[in-house]
């Protein structure tokens, strides 16, 4: 089946510092999710992108569908302890209008105050 | 009203119990899902309920049996689970399976002793 890598896996940062994790895929995909998770908690949608190219932001956050369509990024910038918890790219692949979402596989963000 | 909604929170419950999970959701969604979520580990894919009917079942054994008495709600029926169905169980909705955005409930803790 469809698989998505998310790097890096887990992430170290200073509070104030900028992160990016990004998402690849050797297939195409016709959107792409971004979702954060606390412990305990079900995962949260952060933004979604539905074209290739498109780049949003929400607050701090921005994140972009790779003009590829096989590829996506999110940044956070200027973090803060509350960005702690596991960031997962989610996306629907380009051969059907109903397939299911693949999730990566995570990376796990820890902020040092 | 924009969240979904689950309970229990917490489950404990043996071998021999039958249990069931609710979830809610008021938004005019007519997509629903149940993921299985292991520590560490990104969503499951269990089940998915479109127009109230189960469109997708991931070879799910039938320990699981998920119901969709109307729209807003959706259950998951449990019997004879196994220590290793211990997991995080989310339930998530949108608008249609055709619509990628999921909207998370905060998940049920489920333990099987």
């Amino acid at each position: 089946g469809q698989q998505l890598n998310q790097s890096p896996q887990s992430m170290f940062i200073q509070e104030g510092e900028d992160v990016s994790m990004n998402c690849t895929s050797s297939s195409i995909f016709n959107t792409w999710l971004w979702y954060k998770q606390d412990p305990g908690e079900g995962p949260v949608l952060l933004i979604a992108l539905y074209k290739a190219g498109e780049l949003t932001s929400n607050g701090r956050l921005t994140a972009q569908f790779g003009i590829t369509r096989k590829d996506s990024f999110l940044n956070i910038s200027a973090s803060i302890p509350s960005d702690v918890g596991i960031y997962f790219c989610a996306g629907q692949p380009g051969n059907s209008g109903n397939t299911p979402l693949v999730f990566g596989k995570g990376t796990r963000l820890s902020v040092i105050a | 009203d924009t969240e979904v909604t689950q309970t229990p929170k917490h489950l404990v419950m043996g071998m021999t119990n039958k249990k069931s999970l609710k979830c809610e959701q008021h938004m005019g969604h007519r997509a629903m899902y149940w993921y299985k979520q292991k520590a560490k580990k990104p969503p499951e894919l269990m089940f998915v309920y479109s127009y109230e009917k189960l469109s997708i079942n991931e070879s799910v054994p039938s320990r699981f049996s998920p119901e969709c008495p109307n729209s807003s709600l959706l259950n998951l029926h449990l019997h004879a689970l196994q220590p290793e169905d211990s997991a995080l169980y989310l339930c998530a909705s949108s608008l249609a399976t055709s619509y990628n955005e999921q909207f998370f409930g905060p998940g049920t803790r489920l333990t099987v002793l």
